[in-house]
Parts: structure tokens; C-alpha cells; sequence
């Protein structure tokens, strides 16, 4: 069945530095796309980055990148050189190619940037 | 400006009231989907709906209903039937996911926060 795992409720990290937001996930398709969605205290959904099962290189947009590793099933996101205006949920979700009637999303890892 | 528009964002109801929260899209996508967020829990799937007229549950259907009248509008009604209706309800829409594909990119409203009072 379709699963999405986040282990980490809460992260803290230091303004410009790196941090890594974990997950792992779970499916039966060889065919299937993740993605990392980031929710600020207002509440919207905002799309950071998305990676293929099939893509080869991991994905990068900006300050994220996806470390994608097909063979443990992980999918984690690293934002580099933290802004304090990256404290927010940051959620990981995932769709099957056949079976593409839904996203389904993880709990979500509440990231904070420090001075 | 495209977009997807949701209200009211604040909404308080009282048992065993029905209420109904609204959600359009000028974007032109054929999919719209209802998601409840609980605090320290992702997005669980309501309902969604893939064409004008047709809809499908999701993962946590009970006590909700919703109708897909105009491909613009998925109004999603929560019912007295929900017991515990508390929750930040978030609607989204994609393009049409039935590419071939997995990606399709899914926009999001702003959110209503439900209340029990």
C-alpha cells in the first residue's frame, strides 16, 4: 500500500546553514512521482520540488535538493544556506503513476531557522 | 490572476448544524480535491473529483458530501454526521493527472479553519 513516512516532528537549524528533511516511503509501482511541499503559519501549500521514479538525477530547485535513493526508498530534502523565512511544515507526498486518484501525504516535519 | 480561492477562511459551527465550505478555480484543471489537516498529522484525502458530475471518496469520506455542478466549483459540505469536525480543511486542483505521468503539479487555497462551538 501507498505510505509516506516523516520521522522527524520538529528540526532546528542554524540561519545559512543545511539541513536534511527525511522520508521514506512505501509502494508496490515501479512507476511513481514524490514530492516536498512546504505550509507556512498561513496555512497555503506551496510546491518545492518534485522527482521522477525514473529520473536519474536528483532533482534541484534553488535551495532544494531531493536526495533521492531508489533502493532504500528514501526521499529526503535539503535546503541549503537557511533563511529564517524557511521555518514552516515542510510535507512529503507521493502519487502512483496506476494508481493516480490521489496524493497522499506524510505528517509533516516542522522545520525552525535560528539566528 | 489564476488561482484557487477558498472561504470563508474562518468558520465556526454548532452541533449538529450542516455547514459548507467553498472552493473555486479560475485555473482551467479538471481534478479538485478536499484534504483535512489535524494538528501533528499531513493531509488525509476527503473526497476528490476528476470531471464535472463525478466524484469519488477518499480515505476519510464519513460525514462529509460534496457535488462537482461546474468545473470551476467542489463545495464540500460537512454534515452533522461528522463528530468531530474540528480541522483545517484545504482544497486543491492539477491540470489533469492522467498522463501517464505522476507529475502533476497540485495548487492549493488557502485553507478554512472549522471550529465546533
Amino acid at each position: 500500500a501507498q505510505k509516506i513516512t516523516q520521522t522527524q516532528p520538529g528540526m532546528f537549524v542554524q540561519e545559512k546553514e543545511a539541513v536534511t528533511l527525511d522520508c521514506t516511503y512505501d509502494t508496490s509501482d515501479q512507476s511513481y512521482g514524490l514530492f516536498w511541499y512546504k505550509q507556512p503559519s498561513s496555512g497555503e501549500m506551496i510546491f518545492l520540488i518534485y522527482q521522477g521514479s525514473y529520473d536519474e538525477q536528483n532533482a534541484t530547485e534553488g535551495r532544494y535538493s531531493l536526495n533521492f535513493q531508489k533502493a532504500r526508498k528514501s526521499a529526503n530534502l535539503v535546503i541549503s544556506a537557511s533563511q529564517l523565512g524557511d521555518s514552516a511544515m515542510y510535507f512529503c507526498a507521493m502519487r502512483e503513476v496506476y494508481n493516480t486518484d490521489k496524493l497522499i501525504f506524510g505528517t509533516g516535519t516542522r522545520l525552525q531557522v535560528f539566528p | 490572476d489564476g488561482g484557487i480561492t477558498q472561504s470563508p477562511k474562518y468558520l465556526f459551527r454548532k452541533e449538529g448544524q450542516n455547514v459548507t465550505l467553498s472552493c473555486e478555480q479560475n485555473l482551467n484543471h479538471d481534478a479538485m480535491y478536499w484534504y483535512r489537516q489535524d494538528p501533528g498529522q499531513g493531509l488525509r484525502l476527503i473526497y476528490y473529483s476528476q470531471i464535472v458530475n463525478d466524484f469519488q471518496k477518499g480515505d476519510i469520506a464519513e460525514g462529509y458530501s460534496v457535488s462537482r455542478e461546474k468545473k470551476e466549483s467542489f463545495p464540500l459540505t460537512v454534515t452533522s454526521a461528522q463528530k468531530n469536525p474540528t480541522a483545517f480543511y484545504l482544497c486543491a486542483s492539477e491540470k489533469d493527472f492522467r498522463t501517464g505521468t505522476a507529475y502533476t503539479e497540485a495548487f492549493f487555497g488557502q485553507g478554512t479553519r472549522l471550529t465546533v462551538v
